[in-house]
C-alpha cells in the first residue's frame, strides 16, 4: 500500500487561507488521492478527492502536482470549525482499502 | 440520508465478557467497514464487507468477529478482549464504485477492564 507523508501540525488564523501539503512519492496509477478530516470526538469526514486534475468543491480545493507525487489541500478561508486532523490518503481503486497516514493537526486561532 | 449510526456510544466490558457493537446505514451502500482508532493515532482498517461477504480481514485477532446480517447492518462481536483493545471503533460504508467516498459513524468508545 502506498504511503503518504504530512506535517504533524499546522496553525492558521481565522479567515486566512490554509495550504496543507502531502507527499506521496510511491503513488501508483490506480491510486486516487483522498482527504478526510476528523473533528474532536467525531468520526472522519470526507473532504475531497481527485486523480490527476485539480478539484474544487464547497469545502476545499485539491491541487495535484503534475507528477502526482504530491498534493495540497486548500481551505480558502479557515474558520474555527475547521480545526481538526486532516488525513491525506491514497485509495487504490483495485480494492476497498482506505489506509490513513498520520495526518496534520490544524489549529485555527481567532 | 447520509448517516451511519453506531450503538452503543460507550461500552465498558471485562476481559471475560461477550459484547457486540452495531452499525447501520440506509444509503444502499454495498461496502461496510470496521476501523480501530487508538488515542491520537489514525484509524486502522480491520474488516471490509462487500455485498454482505467478508472481502478483507487485516489479520485481526479472532477475539474480534464481524458479521453482516444484511446490506444495512454490520456487527462486531467481542469476546475475551484485552485491555490494549480499548479504543474507538469506527464503522463506515461506501457505494458501488471503489473510488467512492466513505461515510463514517461517530464510533463506539470501548474500554476493556
Amino acid at each position: 500500500d502506498a504511503k503518504t507523508t504530512q506535517p504533524n501540525s499546522m496553525e492558521s488564523n481565522e479567515e486566512e487561507p490554509v495550504h496543507l501539503p502531502c507527499n506521496h512519492s510511491t503513488i501508483s496509477g490506480t491510486d486516487y488521492i483522498h482527504w478526510y478530516r476528523q473533528l474532536p470526538s467525531q468520526g472522519p469526514e470526507y473532504v475531497i478527492h481527485g486523480l490527476t486534475s485539480n478539484v474544487n468543491n464547497r469545502m476545499a480545493s485539491l491541487a495535484i502536482a503534475e507528477d502526482r507525487k504530491s498534493s495540497t489541500l486548500i481551505l480558502h478561508r479557515a474558520t474555527l470549525r475547521d480545526a481538526a486532523v486532516y488525513y491525506c490518503i491514497l485509495r487504490d481503486v483495485r480494492n476497498d482499502k482506505l489506509i490513513f497516514g498520520t495526518g496534520t493537526r490544524l489549529q485555527v486561532f481567532p | 440520508d447520509t448517516e451511519v449510526t453506531q450503538t452503543p456510544k460507550h461500552l465498558v466490558m471485562g476481559m471475560t465478557n461477550k459484547k457486540s457493537l452495531k452499525c447501520e446505514q440506509h444509503m444502499g451502500h454495498r461496502a461496510m467497514y470496521w476501523y480501530k482508532q487508538k488515542a491520537k493515532k489514525p484509524p486502522e482498517l480491520m474488516f471490509v464487507y462487500s455485498y454482505e461477504k467478508l472481502s478483507i480481514n487485516e489479520s485481526v485477532p479472532s477475539r474480534f468477529s464481524p458479521e453482516c446480517p444484511n446490506s444495512s447492518l454490520l456487527n462486531l462481536h467481542l469476546h475475551a478482549l484485552q485491555p490494549e483493545d480499548s479504543a474507538l471503533y469506527l464503522c463506515a460504508s461506501s457505494g458501488d464504485r471503489t473510488e467512492d467516498t466513505q461515510y463514517f459513524g461517530p464510533g463506539t468508545r470501548l474500554t476493556v477492564l
